[in-house]
């Protein structure tokens, strides 16, 4: 199993560009969530799925969409980047409790500068 | 959402035990508790939970008060290689919102 892969590694944007952040898991975990990390802070969550079809926000959802067509993958849309969404982001996934252990298994995460 | 604290910082001597306290005062019946850790330049990685029980595993054990209103992470024989951000957080059995908090940044001197 690859577990949570992310695309791509490193991103740098201008101000008010948008695009895509990938991540995608082969474990068949139900669960799937985005979370943001700033330099020397905890990691806040943006959107998270409990399932295809369903998502909801976070704590810090603003600027963000997402959508959950199939298991296997959760992309996180940047609409108009700003610097403030200068962060790592990371991708996490994980199987419903009483599926599993319950834990979350993350990506390596994506660095993300905005100009 | 119940809410989990954790002192700022910690540190330890290598090859000693580490104990990580949480304290979880407002959890309610179907929280789990979680730790995680997350190295220097990595993603988090999962460590261990519980709900009511102690807990041991490869990595460490989880001791949980009888109240469930605090626990206790503990690194039996610390190496350099635990040098982390701990994480203890709740999580129910339906697995809604996963909140991170600020962690423990635990040091571990040579």
């Amino acid at each position: 199993n690859a577990g949570v892969t992310q695309t791509p590694k490193f991103q740098v944007l201008k101000t008010g560009q948008s695009m895509t952040l990938q991540c995608a898991q082969d474990m068949n975990h139900e669960y799937m969530s985005w979370y943001r990390q700033d330099p020397g802070m905890g990691l806040r969550l943006i959107h998270y799925s409990v399932g295809a079809g369903i998502t909801d926000q976070g704590e810090v959802p603003n600027g963000y969409n997402v959508s959950r067509s199939t298991t296997e993958d959760f992309p996180l849309r940047l609409l108009s980047a700003a610097p403030s969404q200068t962060s790592v982001y990371f991708c996490a996934s994980s199987p419903r409790l009483g599926t599993g252990t319950g834990e979350q298994y993350f990506g390596p995460g994506t660095r993300l500068t905005v100009t | 959402d119940a809410k989990t604290t954790q002192p700022n910082s910690m540190e330890s001597n290598e090859e000693e035990p580490v104990h990580l306290p949480c304290n979880h005062s407002t959890i309610s019946g179907t929280d789990y508790i979680h730790w995680y850790r997350q190295l220097p330049s990595q993603g988090p990685e999962y460590v261990i939970h519980g709900l009511t029980s102690n807990v041991n595993n490869r990595m460490a054990s989880l001791a949980i008060a009888e109240d469930r209103k605090s626990s206790t992470l503990i690194l039996h024989r610390a190496t350099l290689r635990d040098a982390a951000v701990y994480y203890c957080i709740l999580s129910k059995t339906s697995y809604d919102k996963v909140i991170f908090g600020p962690g423990t940044s635990l040091s571990v001197i040579p």
